[in-house]
C-alpha cells in the first residue's frame, strides 16, 4: 500500500516563480524523505525531516512538516528549467512506500 | 566512483523464460531494495534486504525472488515473468538498515518488456 500521496499531480510554472506540493501519509512517521527524478532515472535524495523537526532548508529548497495533518509540503524557490522533474515524498523505517509523484514542469 | 548498476538497462523477453535483473553497489551499504515504477502508481517496494541473508516483502512481491548471499549484490529474479510485470525497475542502497532515516542511492534502472 501506498503510504504517501503527493498533490498536485502535475504543476507547470514559469522559470523564477516557486512551486510548491504536498505530500499526505496516513500513519504515523519518524521520517520523512523527498527524492526528485529526472525522465525515468534513478531518484536522488533532497532532503529528510525528522518527525520533530517543522521546517527544514537545504539552498532553495523548504519542506515543512505538519504531523498533526499528516501532510508535508516542498517548495522550490526561484525555479530554473533544470528542476523540472518529478518529486517524491517516501515513508517508513525499513520498509520504504514512495508516493506517485508530482511532476514539475519549468517553463522558459 | 561509489554508485549502484543495475543490468541489463534494457530488456524485451517472452512470457514464461525466467530472467534476472542484477543490481551491485560498492559503498559497503547493508540495505538494497527492489521497487517498480509505473505510470500514475509511482514507486512500489518490491522486496528490501537489511544484511546479508536476511530479505523480506515489500508491497508487490508476487511473481519475484530475491537472494542476498553477498552484500553488495541483491539479484531480482523473474522465474516465469508475465506481461503484467513490464515495467520500469529500480534498485536502491542505502548504508544502514533502518532505510528510513537513509539516504536512498538508486541504480539508474532497467526497462523490461514482457511480451
Amino acid at each position: 500500500s501506498q503510504q504517501g500521496e503527493e498533490d498536485p499531480q502535475a504543476l507547470s510554472i514559469q522559470e523564477g516563480e516557486n512551486a510548491t506540493m504536498n505530500c499526505s501519509y496516513k500513519t504515523s512517521i519518524n521520517n520523512l524523505q523527498w527524492y526528485r527524478q529526472n525522465s525515468g532515472r534513478g531518484l536522488v535524495h533532497l532532503i529528510l525531516i525528522r518527525s520533530n523537526e517543522r521546517e527544514k532548508h537545504s539552498g532553495r529548497l523548504r519542506v515543512t512538516l505538519d504531523t498533526s495533518k499528516k501532510s508535508s509540503s516542498l517548495l522550490i524557490t526561484a525555479s530554473r528549467a533544470a528542476d523540472t522533474a518529478s518529486y517524491f515524498c517516501a515513508t517508513g523505517d525499513y520498509k520504504l512506500s514512495f508516493g506517485a509523484g508530482t511532476t514539475v514542469t519549468v517553463r522558459a | 566512483e561509489a554508485q549502484v548498476t543495475q543490468n541489463p538497462r534494457y530488456l524485451i523477453t517472452v512470457t514464461g523464460k525466467k530472467l534476472t535483473v542484477t543490481c551491485s553497489q560498492n559503498m559497503n551499504h547493508e540495505y538494497m531494495s527492489w521497487y517498480r515504477q509505473d505510470p500514475g502508481l509511482g514507486l512500489r517496494q518490491i522486496y528490501y534486504s537489511m544484511n546479508v541473508e536476511v530479505t523480506d516483502k515489500g508491497d508487490v512481491p508476487e511473481g519475484y525472488k530475491v537472494s542476498r548471499k553477498e552484500k553488495r549484490n541483491f539479484p531480482l529474479i523473474l522465474e516465469s515473468p508475465s506481461p503484467n510485470q513490464t515495467s520500469l525497475y529500480f534498485c536502491a542502497s542505502s548504508f544502514r538498515w533502518l532505510a528510513g532515516e537513509e539516504t536512498q542511492y538508486f541504480g539508474p534502472g532497467t526497462r523490461l518488456l514482457v511480451l
